[in-house]
């Protein structure tokens, strides 16, 4: 089916392990983001991109990378994972032109970490 | 930097009641506005959306919202709310040339409760 696919969906760390959280759009979309959600604080902006090879930071970016070799895949990395990583994780492409349009998101990854 | 703010954090209606959710945002020139729905243990569907023309706009199950420039304001509203209706809702809004493709800026959400 088309549309955004993350994986893991669940996944559990201990402090100081590194993962990648894998996001893949078959839609052709050039903008990807991923967001993070936390209870209480909405959903914040960690990195995107504007297409293959550009990524940008957004409001939280300290503690994770991001790569976009391909315009179908946008992974995130977390380095040295942290407590306050504990998170619900989404990503996105943007559905249409921009300005106009929409985000268009996965099921989200729930992160924790110990 | 832009902001969006949604001043109930959780509203409580009874079913076949009216609803107005809402939202007030902070940014200079013509927003992009979005409201967005978050079942429990799911993303986000899109609801409605406001770039420019009729400030009244209609959106998916029933929902609809009203941009005014005067009171800064993108308020959800529906007529008369089901018991699937009851989620949490996120009012988001972009700016300048990416309109929101190079990330939206979320309010917190409401979290609506439906009485039987």
């Amino acid at each position: 089916n088309a549309g955004v696919t993350q994986t893991p969906k669940f996944q559990v760390l201990k402090t100081g392990q590194s993962m990648t959280l894998q996001c893949a759009q078959d839609m052709n979309h050039e903008y990807m983001s991923w967001y993070r959600q936390d209870p209480g604080m909405g959903l914040r902006l960690i990195h995107y991109s504007v297409g293959a090879g550009i990524t940008d930071q957004g409001e939280v970016p300290n503690g994770y990378n991001v790569s976009r070799s391909t315009t179908e895949d946008f992974p995130l990395r977390l380095l040295s994972a942290a407590p306050s990583q504990t998170s619900v994780y989404f990503c996105a492409s943007w559905l249409g032109r921009a300005p106009t349009g929409e985000l268009f998101f996965g099921e989200g990854s729930r992160l924790t970490v110990l | 930097a832009q902001s969006v703010t949604q001043p109930d954090i959780h509203i409580t209606v009874s079913e076949g009641a009216s609803l107005e959710l809402r939202c007030n945002y902070s940014y200079g020139a013509t927003p992009y506005l979005f409201w967005y729905v978050q079942s429990p243990g799911q993303g986000l569907q899109l609801l409605l959306k406001y770039f420019s023309g009729d400030t009244l706009v209609q959106g998916i199950k029933g929902f609809e919202a009203e941009f005014k420039r005067s009171q800064s304001s993108f308020n959800l509203r529906k007529p008369s709310v089901h018991w699937s209706d009851a989620a949490e809702y996120f009012c988001a809004v972009g700016e300048g040339s990416g309109g929101g493709a190079d990330g939206l800026t979320f309010g917190k959400g409401t979290h609506l409760i439906i009485q039987p």
